[in-house]
């Protein structure tokens, strides 16, 4: 299995609403991450997670909450999210060393309304 | 501050000739450099790498350069296909302290091979 899963791949949800975005790899990779990014921009880094502990937040606000589950899952958790926020948001998964660089999932597409 | 460059929004290459692409950066703290392939609605998908210490690394079509002295590198697809087109990242990844293994992406370049 060389994939991460994304889901869902598309999401539409009001600014009141709480949502959960899930990632999924088995790869053996100890490193997830969160990015998002917006048309015709490149991906912007949100969160870091090493060994199932967050090690790097940019500055994210805390309406985006992630979580580790354990070494094969990541959830992005949503809450009073802003129109602004619309964007698709992209996981990624890698060993900590080595030079492929990380694996990225589809991405889901979110839109706030 | 944009600390990774890719300096062309756009390229456009005849099937069958060389595509380059292109990307400074201004940071010496990174271990590898990486090449991204994005189709629209896809994530990027990894290409290929090169480490801070190498100059050259080739893999089937796509070799990468890399100018240590100039903070520049280039992807090159010789030949081009027309399933080529896409947008292309060059991203630098962090080499210790807090940025370790984080990758920083420039703004891409649009690829349009032309049968």
């Amino acid at each position: 299995d060389t994939e991460v899963t994304q889901t869902p791949k598309h999401l539409v949800m009001g600014m009141t609403n709480k949502k959960s975005l899930k990632c999924e790899q088995h790869m053996g990779h100890r490193a997830m991450y969160w990015y998002k990014q917006k048309a015709k921009k490149p991906p912007e880094l949100m969160f870091v997670y090493s060994y199932e502990k967050l090690s790097i937040n940019e500055s994210v606000p805390s309406r985006f909450s992630p979580e580790c589950p354990n070494s094969s899952l990541l959830n992005l958790h949503l809450h009073a999210l802003q129109p602004e926020d619309s964007a698709l948001y992209l996981c990624a998964s890698s060993h900590l060393q080595g030079a492929r660089g990380y694996t990225f999932g589809s991405g889901t597409r979110l839109t706030v309304v | 501050d944009q600390q990774v460059k890719q300096n062309s929004p756009s390229l456009s290459v005849q099937e069958g000739r060389i595509s380059i692409l292109n990307c400074d950066y201004t940071n010496s703290m990174f271990d590898y450099f990486l090449w991204y392939k994005k189709y629209p609605a896809e994530g990027p998908t990894f290409l290929i790498s090169i480490s801070s210490i190498k100059d050259k690394n080739e893999d089937g079509r796509f070799t990468v350069f890399l100018n240590k002295s100039a903070k520049h590198l280039s992807l090159h697809i010789v030949p081009s296909q027309p399933g080529d087109s896409a947008v292309y990242f060059c991203a630098a990844r962090g080499a210790g302290g807090t940025s370790y293994g984080k990758l920083t992406f420039g703004q891409g370049t649009i690829l349009t091979v032309h049968p």
